[in-house]
C-alpha cells in the first residue's frame, strides 16, 4: 500500500520570507502523480500545484514550486515570498494513475502559520 | 474549474436523527464519488467509493449500515448518517472524480466544501 509521510506537524515563516515543506512516499507503482493541497481556516480544499512522475522538470505555480525527487521518493514544496494568506494546512497526496478509482492517498498534513 | 456542490454547508441536529448530506456536480459528469471524514487538525480520511448505479466500496473500519451511500446519477451522490450520535459529529467532505481525459481532468478529485455535522 502506498503511504505518504509528512514529518513536519506544524511550521511557521515570517512573512515575505520562504519556506519548505518535506513530504515522503513510498510506493512501487512506477506511474503517479503527486499534489500539494492548500486547506485554509474555511476548510476548503485547494489544489496547489501537481507533479506527473514521468516528469523530470519540477513542477512550479507563482510563488509556490516543488522539489521532486523520484529515486529519493521525495517531494517538497517550496513557498517563496510568504504571504499572509498562505497560512494554512497543507496535505502532500498521492494518486496511482493506474489505478481505476483514481483513490488519493493523503499525508496527516502540515500548519504553516505566516507570521507577520 | 470543476464545480462541486455540497449541501448543507452546516448542519445540527438531535442525537437518534438521520442526516442527509448532497454532493453534487455541477458543469461536469462525475464517473467517481468519494466521501471523506476529516477531525480537527487532522488529515482526510476516506470513507467510501462511489460510482453511478453500483453500491459504494466502503473503507475498512467504516460502518455501511451507519454511513448510507447512494449514488444515483452521474451528477448527484448522497451520503446518510442514520441515527447520529454525538461521536458522528465531524466534517464530512465529498468530492468527484471526472475520467482521464477532457475538461477538469487534470485533477483526480474535485473537492465540495464541506459539511460540518454537529450532533446535539
Amino acid at each position: 500500500a502506498q503511504t505518504v509521510t509528512q514529518s513536519q506537524p506544524e511550521m511557521s515563516v515570517q512573512e515575505a520570507e520562504t519556506v519548505t515543506l518535506s513530504c515522503t512516499y513510498d510506493t512501487s507503482e512506477s506511474d503517479y502523480y503527486l499534489f500539494w493541497y492548500k486547506q485554509p481556516p474555511s476548510r476548503q480544499m485547494i489544489l496547489v500545484i501537481r507533479q506527473e512522475a514521468y516528469k523530470q522538470q519540477n513542477a512550479t505555480e507563482n510563488r509556490f514550486s516543488v522539489n521532486f525527487q523520484k529515486a529519493a521518493k521525495s517531494f517538497s514544496l517550496k513557498i517563496s515570498d510568504s504571504q499572509l494568506g498562505d497560512a494554512a494546512m497543507y496535505f502532500c497526496a498521492y494518486v496511482n494513475s493506474g489505478g481505476s478509482n483514481y483513490k488519493l492517498t493523503f499525508g496527516k498534513g502540515t500548519l504553516l502559520t505566516v507570521n507577520p | 474549474g470543476a464545480v462541486v456542490s455540497q449541501h448543507p454547508s452546516w448542519v445540527i441536529c438531535k442525537s437518534g436523527t438521520s442526516v442527509k448530506i448532497e454532493c453534487r456536480s455541477l458543469d461536469f459528469q462525475a464517473t467517481t464519488m468519494f466521501w471523506y471524514r476529516q477531525f480537527p487538525k487532522q488529515s482526510l480520511m476516506l470513507m467510501a467509493t462511489s460510482n453511478e448505479g453500483s453500491k459504494a466500496t466502503y473503507e475498512q473500519g467504516v460502518e455501511k449500515d451507519k454511513f448510507l451511500i447512494n449514488h444515483a446519477s452521474l451528477t448527484l451522490s448522497t451520503l446518510t448518517v442514520t441515527s447520529a450520535h454525538p461521536e458522528d459529529s465531524s466534517f464530512y467532505i465529498c468530492s468527484a472524480r471526472v475520467g482521464n481525459t477532457g475538461r477538469y481532468s487534470n485533477q483526480p478529485q474535485h473537492f465540495g466544501d464541506g459539511t460540518r455535522l454537529s450532533i446535539l
